[in-house]
């Protein structure tokens, strides 16, 4: 099947810095890409959605500004997040899929983001 | 909006008990149905799907999962528990036709009893 990596898998950060995710599809293009978010024994709440070459849709109540979404090629798309904060420390998933059409999405590993 | 309900935030059975565990969506457009286990700080693994065709779709590690658009449900099912089913177990529903995102239940811990 078709697989999708993040890197890193973990990553703690002092509050006030910036930190960047990568997602990227190893074996397809990706033309669409979400990003969610899971709190500890919560659902996965969705983020954004990124399309290549375009700007990310944020779900209502994220702030565009703090979680920077770049998906600049087929295979890889960034989610930076700006002056990190304790209550941004979470698990990041993100998730790929190709077409425009119905397609499955093949979700990534994850990012455990500790922010101290 | 679409939208999927899980019954039971935690289920527990014995090890080779039958699993069920609960959904129910609510969708304006004809349904794309999911079910995905997640163990411990991991990804999402995909166990089925529905999208069209036979209602009864089988899945990895034997799981099975019945569409029932009477019911507007879609159980999951596995005849006998494994210990290594313990997990957590997430119901989601497409947002909306095309390629689009999931919106996902607040998903189901299964412990399994030795």
């Amino acid at each position: 099947g078709a697989v999708v990596s993040q890197h890193p898998s973990r990553v703690i950060c002092k509050s006030g810095t910036s930190v960047k995710i990568e997602c990227r599809s190893l074996d397809f293009q990706a033309t669409t890409m979400f990003w969610y978010r899971q709190f500890p024994k919560q659902s996965l709440m969705l983020m954004a959605t990124s399309n290549e070459g375009s700007k990310a849709t944020y779900e209502q109540g994220v702030e565009k500004d703090k979680f920077l979404i770049n998906h600049a090629s087929l295979t890889l798309s960034t989610l930076t997040v700006t002056s990190a904060h304790p209550e941004d420390s979470s698990f990041y998933i993100c998730s790929a899929s190709e077409g425009s059409s119905y397609n499955e999405q093949f979700f990534g590993p994850g990012t455990r983001l500790t922010v101290l | 909006a679409q939208s999927v309900t899980q019954l039971g935030s935690h289920v527990s059975v014995s090890e080779g008990a039958l699993v069920l565990l609960r959904c129910n969506y609510s969708s304006s457009v004809p349904p794309y149905l999911f079910w995905y286990v997640q163990y411990p700080n991991q990804g999402l693994q995909l166990l089925l799907k529905y999208t069209t065709g036979a209602t009864l779709v089988k899945g990895i590690n034997g799981f099975e999962a019945e569409f029932k658009k009477s019911e507007t449900s879609f159980h999951l099912t596995k005849p006998s528990a494994h210990m290594s089913d313990a997990a957590e177990y997430f119901c989601a529903v497409i947002r909306n036709s095309g390629n689009t995102p999931l919106v996902f239940g607040k998903g189901t811990r299964l412990s399994v009893i030795a």
